[in-house]
């Protein structure tokens, strides 16, 4: 069974800009999360969808957002990038989420804001 | 707020000794702990998951426990290889598959 698939997988964009990441979970997982690893920061929560329905956000601002297709595949957005958006982004999938059963990561995207 | 602490925050050992690898979290909700590691520049590596009804998992090399009233979680790796090498973390959930990580424990084993 495929992985947890993260696309690009590396990224460069300026001040300003945005960014779509996109994220395929494993065959029948249907909630995914994603994280924002920084040096400083370490890794630190964003969002999780299940069934196209956000149901947990961290502590970002608004210029964060996410979306999960009825495939269960989902993306993740970044408005207005700032040079602290540099990261790598994570994200993880989970067969059952009542269960807190164990999450799977993708390799990441790594972003660089210039 | 969950607060999840890693001691060492770096470890560097010979290949073949038998290494502990700490965590320690304020919230003493009953929810389930999850060991990962991590390579340079790579996503993360689920090593194991304890329910919060367990005490202990293992797998091969790898001994987890989890001890609620103290809010502390080890890891025990056996006869350490130089492919151990890597950063480990512990993560707690706290509800909606929402995982709060520590700063993880950067490991080197050398042969």
């Amino acid at each position: 069974k495929a992985g947890v698939t993260q696309t690009p997988r590396y990224l460069i964009k300026t001040r300003g800009q945005q960014v779509t990441l996109s994220c395929s979970p494993i065959s029948g997982h249907r909630s995914v999360s994603w994280y924002q690893q920084t040096p400083g920061q370490g890794l630190q929560f964003l969002f999780e969808y299940f069934s196209e329905t956000q149901r947990n956000k961290g502590n970002f601002p608004g210029r964060f957002s996410g979306r999960q297709f009825s495939n269960s595949r989902s993306e993740m957005n970044v408005s207005t990038l700032e040079l602290g958006d540099s990261a790598l982004y994570l994200c993880a999938s989970s067969l059952d989420p009542g269960l807190e059963e164990t999450q799977y990561f993708g390799p990441g995207t790594r972003l660089l804001v210039l | 707020k969950q607060e999840v602490t890693q001691i060492p925050a770096a470890l560097s050992v010979p290949e073949g000794e038998n290494l502990v690898l700490n965590c320690s979290f304020t919230d003493s909700a009953i929810y389930n702990l999850q060991w990962f590691r991590q390579d340079p520049g790579k996503g993360l590596t689920s090593l194991l998951l304890i329910q919060s009804s367990q005490r202990e998992q293992t797998s091969g090399r790898l001994n987890a426990s989890l001890d609620k009233s103290s809010g502390r979680s080890t890891l025990y790796i056996a006869a350490s290889q130089p492919g151990d090498s890597a950063t480990y973390l512990c993560a707690r959930y706290t509800g909606f598959q929402k995982l709060v990580f520590g700063t993880g424990t950067r490991l080197l084993v050398s042969p």
